[in-house]
């Protein structure tokens, strides 16, 4: 899961095995997420959003879970690959459009 | 399509200097922000803004000013620069649907005061 501070979790995982990124978030009256995807050196990218009104959102490779009783989101990477690789950020939006985001999960892929 | 464009990329400030970091959008976003991103953390929200001459403080507004004055541009300003700010900054713009929208994220800017 994410958490703050100077030494970000890291979950390493095989090349074709599945990965599940989670996130612990804040806000009780968020009511939308989304996961970002940063390769050293670039600007976040977007991989995949959801409302509140959804539990499961399903795109190319990758589902996010929601789960509001535990303020609970999770990305699932299916068969990673190495192009994976790289710093996965959650973040909720409870006022607006500002988006909060979570500190980060380091994910390498080895071959 | 150029998306979030920043400049400059890299800068070298000693302490105390002033200057603007640039950052345009070419997708008609009515929403466009700034962050800044340190070792080991997320990105925090510095300020944003709805629209042209409307802008609003976020998370860690103190030492940096903005302004919109046009929907493409929004300029962050470090008036005297300090250590603290050592930082990558990321310029960000979304539609703004009431709702919560994806963001855009431009490349980034890496600043070191010194």
């Amino acid at each position: 899961g994410e958490s703050v501070g100077l030494h970000l979790p890291t979950l390493s995982v095989q090349e074709g095995d599945n990965s599940i990124i989670n996130c612990a978030y804040s806000n009780s009256a968020s009511d939308y997420f989304i996961w970002y995807k940063q390769e050293s050196g670039k600007g976040p990218q977007f991989i995949i959003d959801i409302r509140s009104n959804m539990d499961k959102r399903q795109g190319q490779r990758v589902t996010v879970l929601l789960n509001k009783t535990v303020k609970h989101l999770s990305l699932q990477i299916a068969a990673t690959q190495p192009g994976d690789s790289a710093v996965y950020f959650c973040a909720e939006n409870y006022d607006g459009n500002k988006l909060v985001f979570g500190a980060g999960t380091i994910l390498r892929v080895k071959s | 399509n150029a998306g979030v464009t920043q400049t400059p990329k890299f800068q070298v400030l000693k302490t105390g200097q002033s200057m603007t970091l640039q950052c345009a959008q070419d997708m008609n976003h009515e929403y466009m922000s700034w962050y800044r991103q340190d070792p080991g953390m997320g990105l925090r929200l510095i300020h944003y803004s709805v629209g042209a001459g409307i802008t609003d403080q976020g998370e860690v507004p103190n030492g940096y000013n903005v302004s919109r004055s046009t929907t493409e541009d929004f300029p962050l300003r470090l008036l005297s620069a300090a250590p603290s700010q050592t930082s990558v900054y990321f310029c960000a713009s979304s539609h703004l649907r009431g709702g919560g929208e994806k963001l855009f994220f431009g490349s980034g800017t890496q600043l070191s005061v010194l």
